[in-house]
């Protein structure tokens, strides 16, 4: 089984500064992706970033990046220059080698202060 | 454009009745998954489908069915024996192979009358 955390309910940061969503999981598989989701207050669920378990090389897409340290389970979120439409849910997500879908974390409102 | 339609956006059940939700996708996708999403929390898989004609539980199945009949649809029924059926329930689709992102489309709300 697999259980994902994601320890901040909330966090709050200023438009442009930079912020850091913390998530640990917990797997028994050694093949497995970890992904971040953002839902934003229209409900749509949308992929963020990606990280492959077995490239120790960190994913980038444009603002975003990931810290992702295997051996302690860790997989953070880090947005840079934060803009008002990165306002949502973020969630940590993992999936297993099989194909049974994906494990959610409870989330992470993430408000932009102007 | 390609993409995931769920219908209705809004969906109403009276007590004992049996609903359907549906979910199309024209995205080619060989695998597709329901989800439910209660407020605060994060979404829980309810059933997921690999191919036509098959389909598994997920942590959540009981008191919900599904079938898979053709690749584009994968329709998910609460049926009376769930018992607590208010949620916001997610449809997504994914290319088959290990550890596909998945495509999610906008959901249902489902509320009891």
């Amino acid at each position: 089984a697999q259980t994902v955390t994601q320890s901040q309910p909330e966090m709050s940061v200023q438009e442009a500064e930079t912020v850091t969503l913390s998530c640990t999981y917990d797997t028994s598989e050694s093949d497995y992706y970890l992904f971040w989701y953002k839902q934003p207050p229209s409900r749509q669920m949308i992929l963020v970033i990606r990280q492959e378990a077995y490239k120790q090389q960190n994913a980038t897409e444009n603002r975003f990046s990931v810290n992702f340290q295997k051996a302690a389970k860790s997989f953070s979120l880090k947005i840079s220059d934060s803009q008002l439409g990165d306002a949502a849910m973020y969630f940590c997500v993992t999936s297993g080698g099989g194909a049974d879908g994906l494990t959610f974390g409870k989330g992470t409102h993430l408000i932009i202060q102007p | 454009d390609g993409g995931i339609t769920q219908s209705p956006k809004y969906l109403f059940r009276k007590e004992g009745q049996n609903v359907t939700l549906s979910c199309e996708q024209n995205l080619n996708h060989d695998a597709m998954y329901w989800y439910r999403q209660d407020p605060g929390q994060g979404l829980r898989l309810i059933y997921y489908s690999q191919i036509v004609n098959d389909f598994q539980k997920g942590d959540i199945a009981e008191g919900y069915s599904v079938s898979r009949e053709k690749k584009e649809s994968f329709p998910l029924t609460v049926t009376s024996a769930q018992k607590n059926p208010t949620a916001f329930y997610l449809c997504a689709s994914s290319n088959s192979g290990l550890n596909q992102p998945q495509h999610f489309g906008d959901g249902t709300r489902l509320s009891i009358l």
